[in-house]
């Protein structure tokens, strides 16, 4: 099974909304990276957080790490309909040599 | 100009043949990755190189080969395509700046097999 799992698995929203997805994993990380990807196209790394970090900002994107309940969450503030993408959570496990396991992804839908 | 690229972007091949997709890169990175997605999937892992020297296999290798053939370039091979492997193939690169694997992602390619 995937070490991250996000829920839901697809979100649908009216732009100006906010978006929030999750991500649970089952080991202990290094850090965890979410990733977007336009339809058909390949991945963009958005931002990264380290296991010892709580919260990161990155303009519209707010990311939470918990890893005592091994979960983290992503959040767009302000949607706007060019964030319509899929979000993948990857993390970075302890012992897996820097490798990034990534899960099934998060489909949003902003509509304008 | 794109640091990933890959080739060709679509294939459409029928079973039993060989082929050959290629990824190169000129962001100057060690390690260099072959990615499987199936629709409404993440990614899973086929190989993966740390330098011209290493490869190494992944979750889901057996139907495939890769070449290193210089830093820059990483090609995945199907010895005998099956409908399965239908899917879309992602190289990715990274050079574990500041000990952290942060990945980069070629454009894709989509393979079909009749």
């Amino acid at each position: 099974s995937q070490q991250g799992e996000e829920d839901p698995q697809a979100l649908s929203i009216q732009e100006g909304e906010n978006a929030t997805m999750n991500c649970s994993y089952k080991t202990s990380i290094n850090n965890l990276q979410w990733y977007r990807q336009n339809s058909g196209r390949g991945l963009v790394h958005l931002i990264l957080i380290r296991s010892n970090e709580r919260e990161k900002h990155s303009g519209r994107l707010r990311v939470t790490l918990d890893t005592s309940k091994k979960s983290s969450s992503l959040l767009i503030t302000a949607s706007r309909a060019a964030d319509t993408a899929s979000y993948f959570c990857a993390t970075d496990r302890v012992g897996a040599g820097n490798m990034l396991t990534f899960g099934g992804g998060t489909r949003l839908m902003v509509k304008p | 100009d794109a640091d990933v690229t890959q080739t060709p972007r679509n294939r459409i091949t029928k079973t039993g043949k060989r082929i050959m997709l290629e990824c190169s890169q000129t962001k100057g990175h060690d390690r260099m990755y072959w990615y499987r997605q199936d629709p409404g999937l993440g990614l899973r892992l086929i190989y993966y190189s740390f330098d011209v020297k290493d490869i190494n296999k992944g979750e889901i290798s057996d139907g495939y080969s890769v070449s290193r053939q210089a830093q820059a370039k990483f090609s995945l091979s199907l010895e005998s395509a099956i409908p399965n492997q239908t899917a879309l193939y992602f190289c990715a690169t990274s050079d574990l700046a500041q000990g952290m694997d942060t990945q980069y992602f070629g454009p894709g390619t989509r393979l079909t097999v009749l």
